[in-house]
């Protein structure tokens, strides 16, 4: 199936800890993103990625650290995770971000729990 | 930076009738506005988008309208059935050398049986 998929889809862990959650699209598009959405299901961009070279880094914790190690994929590490982490973190594509107006398609989203 | 209002934040209708979702934006040079249809526990989809050059577009029940000159569009469903039952996203976006889409805050949509 031509998808963008992420895992884990679910992620509970304590205070303090590092976790990663993968994403990966088969739709041959040249950027991809983070967001996370809050529990109020306001969505809202964290990066994007562009041919695996950084274009948008919003103002989120540096204890954040995406990783494009190609277009295909892009990975989010978190170290030292806050309660305020939880959330549900979507990855999304799409095909010329640069260029104009395209539309999205997201991820399933990772549901994040941290205790 | 761009600003994007999204009104209401709920709305309920009945089966049958007709539901309006309305959304402004801040940056006259936006020119992309895609809506997002994202039903409980899964994932945004995209149900509908239109560019600034078009004034209104259609695909069976949904209908989106653009008022460049005013700075708002509109999300119309006609005929709403129970399976539009959903947080729906208005989103603003312009070209540019660091595209990105603003989200509207979202509308939780209920369609009474």
């Amino acid at each position: 199936d031509t998808a963008v998929s992420q895992t884990p889809k679910y992620l509970v862990t304590q205070m303090g800890n590092d976790k990663s959650i993968k994403c990966e699209q088969n739709l041959g598009h040249d950027t991809m993103y983070w967001y996370k959405q809050d529990s109020k299901k306001f969505l809202k961009i964290m990066f994007s990625y562009n041919n695996k070279e950084l274009i948008i880094n919003e103002t989120v914790p540096n204890r954040f650290s995406p990783k494009s190690p190609d277009k295909a994929h892009l990975n989010l590490h978190i170290n030292s995770l806050e309660l305020g982490d939880s959330a549900v973190y979507f990855c999304a594509s799409s095909q010329g971000g640069l260029a104009g107006g395209t539309p999205q398609f997201f991820g399933p989203g990772t549901r994040l729990t941290v205790l | 930076g761009e600003n994007v209002e999204q009104h209401p934040s709920t709305l309920s209708v009945q089966e049958g009738d007709s539901a309006v979702i309305k959304c402004t934006y801040s940056d006259s040079a936006s020119n992309y506005f895609p809506w997002y249809k994202q039903e409980l526990g899964k994932r945004p989809q995209l149900i509908i988008d239109i560019r600034s050059n078009v004034g209104e577009k259609k695909d069976q029940r949904i209908a989106v309208t653009l008022n460049k000159t005013a700075k708002h569009f509109s999300l119309h469903i006609t005929e709403t059935q129970p399976e539009d039952s959903a947080v729906y996203f208005c989103a603003a976006m312009k070209y540019s050398s660091a595209s990105k889409i603003i989200f509207g805050s979202g509308t939780r949509l209920s369609i009474r049986p």
